[in-house]
């Protein structure tokens, strides 16, 4: 079955640096590949997804970037504020099965 | 808008005991999962349904803890018996099905001493 990897298991960076974390995947049938964050004490919620029709999608701060050929996907946070402090998982799924998590990576923004 | 409710929100056990978590899903969604959330191990998936069908249990996880879903609005996962490496937070999750977004509950934390 599928198999998702998170490269980084923390993160920190300065605000206003950009953070970028990356997620390879096993399953080259995966087609949607979404993106979660869980604020300190909270649920997971999602933030952005990204289908293998394409190869990027930006919604404000939140880049997400996909390369189907290496089996690999990442997403950007620009202009990082405290408040992009949280864990992010990255996800992959086919058409027929169930999503598929990474480990998460735990985003630490410091003024 | 109800989301994914989860009962209780914290739970002290004692080792031995059993324990039981529960789960409401998103009204019409037909996949529910169950995790198990850690800081050394991440998510780990305990059981995945799909409408109402258990399609997976989470292999390690067979021997003490068993995941049912009685009707399409309903779930628990009972934990029999409880040992203290089972002290994390559990996580409830549905979606429409593949391809959709998932949808978590805000989680049960078990303690169990």
């Amino acid at each position: 079955g599928e198999k998702v990897e998170q490269h980084e298991s923390t993160l920190s960076v300065r605000e206003g640096d950009s953070a970028v974390i990356n997620c390879t995947y096993t399953d080259t049938a995966s087609s949607y590949f979404p993106w979660y964050k869980q604020e300190a004490g909270k649920g997971l919620h999602f933030v952005i997804d990204i289908r293998s029709n394409v190869d990027r999608k930006q919604s404000q701060r939140l880049i997400v970037l996909l390369d189907k050929k290496a089996k690999r996907f990442s997403l950007h946070i620009t202009a990082t504020q405290p408040e992009d402090s949280a864990i992010y998982f990255c996800a992959a799924s086919k058409n027929t099965d169930k999503v598929v998590f990474g480990t998460g990576t735990r985003l630490q923004v410091s003024p | 808008d109800a989301g994914v409710t989860q009962t209780p929100r914290h739970e002290v056990a004692e080792k031995g005991q059993t324990i039981i978590l529960k789960c409401e899903p998103v009204s019409g969604h037909n996949d529910l999962f169950w995790y198990r959330q850690t800081k050394i191990q991440g998510l780990e998936l305990l059981s995945y349904f799909r409408s109402k069908s258990l399609m997976e249990d989470g292999g390690a996880f067979k021997d003490r803890f068993k995941a049912e879903m009685l009707n399409s609005s309903f779930s628990t996962l009972k934990i029999q018996p409880t040992e203290p490496k089972d002290s994390a937070v559990y996580l409830c999750a549905s979606s429409l099905g593949a391809n959709t977004e998932v949808f978590f509950g805000k989680g049960t934390r078990l303690t169990v001493v």
